[in-house]
């Protein structure tokens, strides 16, 4: 069974420039969670969607960073322009039925580890 | 206000030791659910359980096993005899209206 997928898995631009993650949740998955990790820190939700629905965008910088999930199912996070201070990992995590481990964990893609110059 | 803490930055042990992991949360909901997460080097945090608030029973899968106490708002993760692939960043994490993660631990185990 395929779990989560990101892409790119590295991202390395200069500042002021725009850049994209690509997210493809587990098959049948509603809800889709994306993440910031900084360095030497635990992640923390930027945006957090019910089907096509952003349920919870509180913590998104809406002045840079914008996301979408069309069709609901997979979903893309946007940041234009970059700032030194983006540089982490973006994660990417989906949540539904699986059988046993409640609707409600996720699981995680790879990441895309961004550095911005 | 922190809701886990990871009071534990980093636990290196000698293999086939055992490593226990603390983790403290806080919340005023009765209904909750904790997790643990590892996240070895690739960067892939990866399930390792999930316990509900009303379930205070121990659990133990493998060389892992957890305890949960509800009066100490604790959630503690022991690794026996721990090996070398167990090198990883451990995440304890709360969910009670979303997801929040401590800042985690990092363990490494030598050889």
């Amino acid at each position: 069974e395929a779990g989560v997928v990101q892409s790119p898995r590295y991202k390395i631009i200069e500042k002021k420039q725009p850049v994209a993650f690509w997210c493809n949740p587990i098959s049948g998955h509603n809800t889709l969670y994306w993440y910031r990790q900084n360095l030497g820190q635990g992640p923390e939700l930027l945006i957090r969607y019910e089907n096509e629905e952003a349920v919870d965008d509180s913590q998104l910088p809406k002045d840079r960073f914008s996301a979408e999930r069309l069709k609901g199912v997979d979903s893309t996070l946007k940041i234009q322009p970059a700032e030194l201070g983006d540089s982490a990992v973006y994660l990417c995590a989906s949540s539904g039925w699986r059988g046993g481990e409640g609707t409600d964990t996720q699981y995680f893609g790879p990441g895309t580890r961004l550095t911005v110059l | 206000a922190q809701k886990v803490t990871q009071a534990q930055t980093e636990i290196s042990v000698v293999e086939k030791e055992d490593v226990t992991l603390d983790c403290v949360y806080e919340t005023r909901d009765t209904t909750y659910y904790l997790f643990w997460y590892k996240q070895p080097p690739s960067g892939e945090l990866v399930f390792l359980i999930r316990r509900n608030s009303f379930d205070e029973q121990n659990e133990i899968s493998g060389r892992y096993s957890w305890n949960f106490q509800k009066s100490t708002s604790s959630f503690n993760f022991t690794i026996t005899a721990s090996q070398v692939v167990d090198s990883a960043v451990y995440f304890c994490a709360l969910n009670d209206y979303k997801l929040s993660f401590g800042a985690g631990t990092t363990v490494t185990v030598r050889a």
